[in-house]
């Protein structure tokens, strides 16, 4: 596609309910991230993933959030056992490594 | 990982105002880009500056990095309401690090 797709674009789910976000980055970007983003707030660095590397998962904010890529193309960011606070917008980027970073619109969680 | 600050978090200024944001990073950038975030929006790229004292400009932002390479800013001169948004600034070679923002709001 021509840009970086994330689905869903809203989710509102019940607390304890699992959830996953999906990440489609552009076609033949190496480096695929992903943010967390409070209303008003700014970015929180969740998960990076570079090409075949063993992804810097430092931002992640406890073991009820993973993510994987498969393929070295589309990401998966699960969130378990979801809690009110796991509420905000999941931003999905992508780039050529070490250039412009290119954003989704991400996918607006509510966890009710 | 490392430290990328922004300096200030929230700036209000009059239209016709000028606008500073500062970055500063605990350890040396090899490449510093700037993105700007309309509210309701997502980060877009402006610019990167690679240089030490590389200074870029863009119609009325000017944006500088600095010799050290561990500070950078980015200037408006003469704000608009659609200069209105969340300005972070990312430091890095390979993987970028995010500042914290500055939220910018431009009163008419």
């Amino acid at each position: 596609g021509a840009g970086v797709s994330q689905s869903p674009s809203n989710k509102v789910t019940e607390k304890g309910k699992d959830v996953e976000l999906r990440c489609d980055p552009i076609s033949g970007h190496t480096a695929l991230y992903w943010y967390r983003q409070s209303l008003g707030q700014g970015l929180e660095f969740l998960i990076y993933f570079q090409g075949n590397s063993a992804p810097d998962k430092s931002g992640l904010p406890s073991d009820r959030f993973s993510a994987e890529r498969t393929g070295g193309s589309v990401s998966t960011l699960t969130i378990q056992r979801t809690q009110q606070e796991d509420s905000a917008v999941y931003l999905c980027a992508s780039s050529l490594m070490g250039n412009t970073i290119y954003f989704g619109e991400g996918s607006w969680l509510t966890v009710v | 990982g490392q430290q990328v600050m922004q300096i200030p978090q929230y700036q209000h200024v009059q239209e016709g105002e000028d606008f500073t944001t500062y970055c500063n990073s605990s350890t040396t950038l090899s490449n510093i880009q700037w993105y700007k975030q309309r509210p309701g929006g997502h980060p877009v790229f402006l610019i990167q500056l690679v240089k030490s004292g590389e200074v870029k400009k863009q119609k009325r932002l000017t944006f500088q990095f600095g010799e050290a390479k561990k500070n950078s800013s980015l200037h408006i001169t003469a704000t608009q309401t659609t200069d209105v948004g969340t300005y972070f600034c990312a430091g890095g070679r390979n993987q970028f690090y995010f500042g914290t923002g500055t939220s910018l709001t431009v009163i008419p």
